[in-house]
């Protein structure tokens, strides 16, 4: 089976600007959960969609939000961009997102100028 | 907030030996799971135990789960250079509330020098 992808794999942008996040979960998995990797803060969970359905979200400013396809494929936006929102953002897809193993894509390199 | 907590930060170890990685957490659980991340890149999975099981090995790990002092460890045998990594436990709090997160601990890099 084809693993996660996450597509672009590097962003640059500047503040103030939006950006969307694709990732694709290995096919059969329905859930798919959306991190956020820096230095400072390590990585912490932003949300997860089941069936098209947001289940769980973390604590993050409204800016950020996510949607996911009746293929499971999932997006992930940031709104008005901010320097400390430069990160790698991680996608990670699982059977259920209940008690499975998650699975991760190689990121996207996001930098914000 | 980060419930795990690793221990050691860093580890530096010869080509051949063993290293230990131990993680704690703060609240129930129902698994917790084990990750290697090289130089910033995805996290490759690297094993699964539930909260019901007290040990479990691929090939050359071995993981223990200690859920009533909340702890688990990560044991690579033989370690070869390429094990040189960020090595990250992560929990999936019990309750039906938590589907779909992971709780991160903040790592430990991993030097096996050859």
């Amino acid at each position: 089976k084809a693993g996660v992808t996450q597509t672009p794999r590097y962003l640059i942008k500047t503040r103030g600007q939006q950006v969307t996040l694709s990732c694709s979960p290995i096919s059969g998995h329905r859930s798919v959960s959306w991190y956020q990797q820096t230095p400072g803060q390590g990585l912490q969970f932003l949300f997860e969609y089941f069936s098209e359905t947001q289940r769980n979200k973390g604590n993050f400013p409204g800016r950020f939000s996510g949607r996911q396809f009746s293929n499971s494929r999932s997006e992930m936006n940031v709104s008005t961009l901010e320097l400390g929102d430069s990160a790698l953002y991680l996608c990670a897809s699982s059977l259920s997102g209940h008690n499975n193993e998650q699975f991760f894509g190689p990121g996207t390199r996001l930098t914000v100028l | 907030s980060q419930q795990g907590e690793e221990d050691p930060q860093a580890l530096s170890i010869q080509e051949g030996e063993n290293a230990t990685m131990n993680c704690s957490y703060k609240t129930s659980i129902n698994n917790l799971q084990w990750y290697r991340q090289n130089s910033g890149r995805g996290l490759v999975h690297l094993i699964l135990i539930r909260s019901n099981e007290r040990e479990k090995h691929s090939g050359r790990l071995r993981v223990t789960l200690d859920t009533s002092k909340k702890s688990s460890s990560l044991l690579i045998t033989a370690s070869r250079a390429a094990d040189t990594a960020s090595y990250f436990c992560a929990t999936e709090a019990g309750g039906s509330s938590n589907t779909g997160k992971l709780i991160f601990g903040q790592g430990t890099t991993l030097q096996v020098k050859p």
